[in-house]
């Protein structure tokens, strides 16, 4: 059974710091591209980064690029996104999918929250 | 900035087809944009649907299905049930970078 478990999420004051990680199991996690997608409370899903099955391409969001980076460990079939510079704005839950064309599996998600 | 559209919401009788829509302003969406299809219910997490225009996954139920039509890609729902009722996504790929649509609201009334 495939099963994505994403963890670190929080309270963080903006400017702040934040890596969440993403725990993979039910497949071979090396062999698949890897997503971050965020919801803020009441609203729609925004593609946030991607990475390729060996992390040798990353590819972010505008409105991410530069303050957050994407990366896996694929001997503990781990995903993380290390958020620097945190705004309010990047209040949401946090969800990481499986897939390149086509995603398929998705986490629970974990929350995100930087307060005004 | 790329920008994915879709219809806000849309109203449909049980056992009705509607016929979601899915646009990108850099221009036609192609099998090349993969579109992917994604239910949410309120609390869960996005359930996917359809991935690469019109394939189902092993769970997506024989109601659903997707297509290209004119310049969009689309999700028909045939003999909609009221469980159907949810916000739906398309997602669509630009070579490495994504982008979701603003999602549409399905009413089954």
């Amino acid at each position: 059974e495939v099963q994505l478990l994403e963890s670190g999420g929080g309270l963080v004051q903006p400017g702040g710091s934040l890596r969440l990680s993403c725990a993979a199991s039910g497949f071979s996690f090396s062999d698949y591209a890897m997503n971050w997608v965020r919801q803020a409370p009441g609203k729609g899903l925004e593609w946030v980064a991607s990475i390729i099955y060996d992390g040798g391409r990353t590819y972010y969001a505008d409105s991410v690029k530069g303050r957050f980076t994407i990366s896996r460990d694929n001997s503990k079939n781990t995903m993380y996104l290390q958020m620097n510079s945190l705004r309010v704005g990047d209040t949401a839950t946090y969800y990481c999918a499986k897939g390149e064309h086509g995603v398929d599996y998705w986490g629970q998600g974990t929350l995100v929250t930087v307060p005004s | 900035q790329t920008v994915v559209t879709q219809e806000p919401s849309l109203t449909v009788s049980p056992g009705g087809t509607v016929t979601l829509t899915c646009a990108s302003s850099t221009g036609a969406v192609t099998s090349g944009h993969h579109p992917n299809w994604f239910q949410q219910k309120p609390g869960q997490a996005p359930r996917a649907l359809i991935y690469s225009t019109s394939n189902k996954h092993s769970w997506t139920p024989a109601r659903f299905s997707g297509s290209l039509l004119g310049d969009k890609a689309a999700l028909t729902l045939s003999g909609v049930e009221p469980e159907d009722e949810a916000d739906y996504y398309c997602l669509l790929y630009y070579g490495g970078a994504r982008g979701f649509g603003g999602g549409t609201k399905l009413t089954v009334l």
